[in-house]
């Protein structure tokens, strides 16, 4: 069975710029997390969707969006690129919404702001 | 509010146990458990729900104490392949549907022959 699958692997942005990243879920899961980690850090929350719906928003600034597809997959969106997004940005997905079932993580994104 | 994990590094000689703590202030749903090798996505080990049910790996055991919002990792017989950072990640419901899971800095275990 595939796992979840994130494009593209890599990213290199200029201050400024915008970006998408893609996410498709587990066969059979409805939910889609967004997670930011920076090196030597755990993962931090930024999104939680599920049936296209948002569940969950940690602490970012709206600068981050994310929308959910009918077919389960998502994009996170972020705007006006800082130096300090830099990171790698992991998806996570689940059977349905919540804490409460066992989250799987793609192998991220790995983004680059210059 | 980031839940704190304890110690934040151990190493161990093949064979040797280990104990992993976590602990949060906030009043918790679940407690979720990662281990994540340098370069790869965190792997999915354990989740333990509120009520006492657990879900995971066989040759992994945790606990979850609700009342003090405490949980620990217990890593018996230590193999090299259990190198990597541990991450406690605790679940947490803000209302209106709302969810978020947060996790800890993470437990660095290296294993060496």
């Amino acid at each position: 069975d595939a796992g979840v699958t994130q494009s593209p692997t890599h990213l290199i942005k200029t201050r400024g710029q915008h970006v998408t990243l893609r996410c498709s879920p587990i066969s059979g899961h409805k939910s889609v997390s967004w997670y930011q980690q920076v090196l030597g850090q755990g993962p931090q929350f930024i999104f939680q969707y599920y049936e296209k719906e948002e569940r969950g928003r940690g602490n970012f600034p709206d600068r981050f969006s994310a929308r959910q597809f009918p077919n389960y997959s998502s994009e996170l969106n972020v705007n006006a690129l800082l130096l300090g997004d830099s990171a790698l940005y992991l998806c996570a997905s689940s059977l349905w919404a919540g804490t409460d079932n066992e989250q799987f993580f793609g192998p991220g994104t790995r983004l680059t702001v210059l | 509010q980031q839940p704190v994990q304890s110690p934040q590094a151990v190493i161990l000689r093949e064979g040797e146990d280990a104990v992993i703590n976590c602990s949060s202030s906030k009043a918790l749903y679940s407690v979720h458990w990662y281990r994540q090798k340098h370069g790869e996505a965190p792997v999915f080990l354990m989740i333990l729900l509120k009520g006492g049910e657990q879900k995971g790996h066989e040759k992994i055991s945790a606990s979850f104490n609700e009342k003090k919002q405490q949980s620990s990792l217990y890593l018996t017989a230590s193999q090299l392949s259990y190198s990597g950072t541990y991450f406690c990640g605790t679940g947490s419901y803000s209302g209106a549907g709302s969810y978020q899971l947060t996790f800890g800095k993470g437990t660095k275990l290296s294993v060496i022959p």
